[in-house]
């Protein structure tokens, strides 16, 4: 089946520092993937998305490159901002799938202190 | 664009009571979606529909649970009756046929006391 695995938050970093969010999947055939963002009392939005092996998604400085080899998509972003501040969520639809059908990690809380 | 549109934004009510949740997509997309999201369980998809016909509510928790969407403009989540284990934050979202990216409303907290 379809699932997705990402590492528990809550993150907490300093403004300026380096983020990694591990992200890993399990599908049937070659899923798309995404990065959802979910801003304190707001819906979740797209913030990037790869649909085959070795895409590279990007948005805002954010970026995550889809790894088959490793069923990976690490979100990363070089130089977080307070702004980030946010409840990240890996997902994936998988090949088959209807459109729209996403499978969601548990979501990561990041905090970015001033 | 106005976006995915739910209401009411915050939901309080006592356990027993009928509660109806809200959504209206957006104009043109094919598909829509309700998730619930709590600290335990996550975003849990609950039921979605494709040209306003139900094709998948095995995710809904049980019989008290229901969702209808009578046209293209409206949709609605009803619990009856509502118990404390529902309080949650409900989206709804919806996505066009061609396009895998979902957008989802603003969410409906519901707390049930």
């Amino acid at each position: 089946g379809n699932s997705v695995t990402q590492m528990e938050g809550p993150v907490t970093l300093s403004e300026e520092a380096f983020l990694t969010i591990n992200c890993t999947y399990t599908a049937t055939g070659y899923p798309s993937l995404f990065w959802y963002v979910q801003y304190p009392g707001e819906g979740l939005q797209l913030l990037l998305k790869a649909t085959k092996a070795d895409d590279k998604g990007s948005n805002k400085g954010f970026e995550a490159t889809y790894r088959k080899e490793t069923t990976s998509f690490h979100l990363e972003k070089g130089s977080v901002q307070v702004s980030d501040s946010a409840v990240y969520f890996c997902a994936l639809t998988g090949r088959g799938s209807t459109l729209g059908r996403l499978y969601f990690g548990r979501g990561t809380q990041l905090t970015v202190w001033p | 664009d106005a976006g995915v549109i739910q209401s009411p934004r915050h939901e309080v009510t006592e356990m027993g009571q009928e509660v109806t949740l809200r959504c209206k997509p957006i104009s043109g997309h094919d598909y829509l979606f309700w998730y619930r999201q709590t600290m335990m369980r996550g975003l849990e998809l609950l039921i979605y529909f494709n040209n306003n016909v139900p094709i998948d509510d095995s995710g809904m928790p049980e019989d008290r649970f229901s969702a209808k969407m009578p046209n293209a403009s409206f949709s609605t989540l009803k619990i009856q009756p509502s118990e404390p284990r529902d309080s949650a934050v409900y989206f709804c979202a919806s996505s066009r046929q061609e396009n895998e990216k979902l957008f989802f409303g603003s969410g409906t907290q519901l707390s049930v006391l």
